[in-house]
């Protein structure tokens, strides 16, 4: 599975958008992106998945530039309560029943009023 | 709309002792997946089941074993249980029909274990 790289944190504020970047060189032609948010003490939770261009649903969008070697989390006017760890995942969508996430090291986002 | 169960969700052990975890998928989800995750450290894949037949193996200790059974829940039996096994315990379900989207892992709200 292709490595990630993403900065380790990030400060906000409530009302603005914030975006991590992911960067995935080694990306493989079949390889989705995918990203989960995780909640201190509480299991992730997948917000969002994409394989190029842009992808958008009720939480966030994902751009994905057309090299595909990195791709950005945006999220819109975040509150207090996005204040968590986001993981970048990159690999086959199709998990091939039961294939492993690999999670890195991911950006904890810190939300301010 | 159902999650994934886990239980107990707090579980506090001596060293060398035996622990049991369980994990009940969200409905019709015929995966199941099992992460560790140690303090301030990020998940760790350990073993997961397709139709109750092991499909991936990571980094679980010999001490670990694991099943699924008919009904598609999953026990992740710990035998001799040392310090550095308390960590949070996390369960994932998805649906492996082979469509797109379908792999998505949907993740329990873990059980924590404290060994002492």
């Amino acid at each position: 599975l292709a490595k990630t790289t993403q900065p380790i944190s990030m400060d906000s504020y409530e009302g603005q958008e914030v975006n991590i970047t992911c960067s995935h060189n080694n990306i493989a032609t079949n390889d989705y992106i995918t990203w989960y948010q995780q909640f201190p003490s509480q299991g992730p939770r997948f917000i969002i998945q994409g394989y190029k261009t842009k992808v958008t649903n009720e939480v966030a969008s994902l751009f994905i530039p057309a090299d595909r070697k990195s791709s950005t989390l945006s999220l819109p006017r975040v509150s207090l309560s996005d204040t968590a760890v986001y993981y970048c995942l990159v690999g086959p969508l199709i998990y091939n029943q039961g294939g492993k996430l690999i999670f890195g090291q991911g950006t904890e986002l810190s939300v301010k009023p | 709309a159902a999650g994934v169960i886990q239980s107990p969700r707090h579980l506090m052990k001596e060293k060398r002792e035996t622990a049991t975890l369980k994990c009940y998928p969200i409905p019709r989800h015929d995966t199941v997946y099992w992460y560790q995750q140690g303090p301030g450290q990020d998940p760790q894949f350990l073993i997961s089941f397709y139709e109750k037949m092991q499909s991936d193996k990571g980094s679980i200790p010999d001490r670990f074993s694991a099943q699924q059974f008919s009904d598609y829940h999953s026990e992740l039996n710990m035998s001799s249980l040392e310090l550095g096994d308390s960590a949070l315990y996390f369960c994932a379900s998805s649906l492996s029909s082979g469509g797109i989207g379908t792999d998505t892992q949907y993740f329990g709200p873990g059980t924590r274990l404290t060994v002492l």
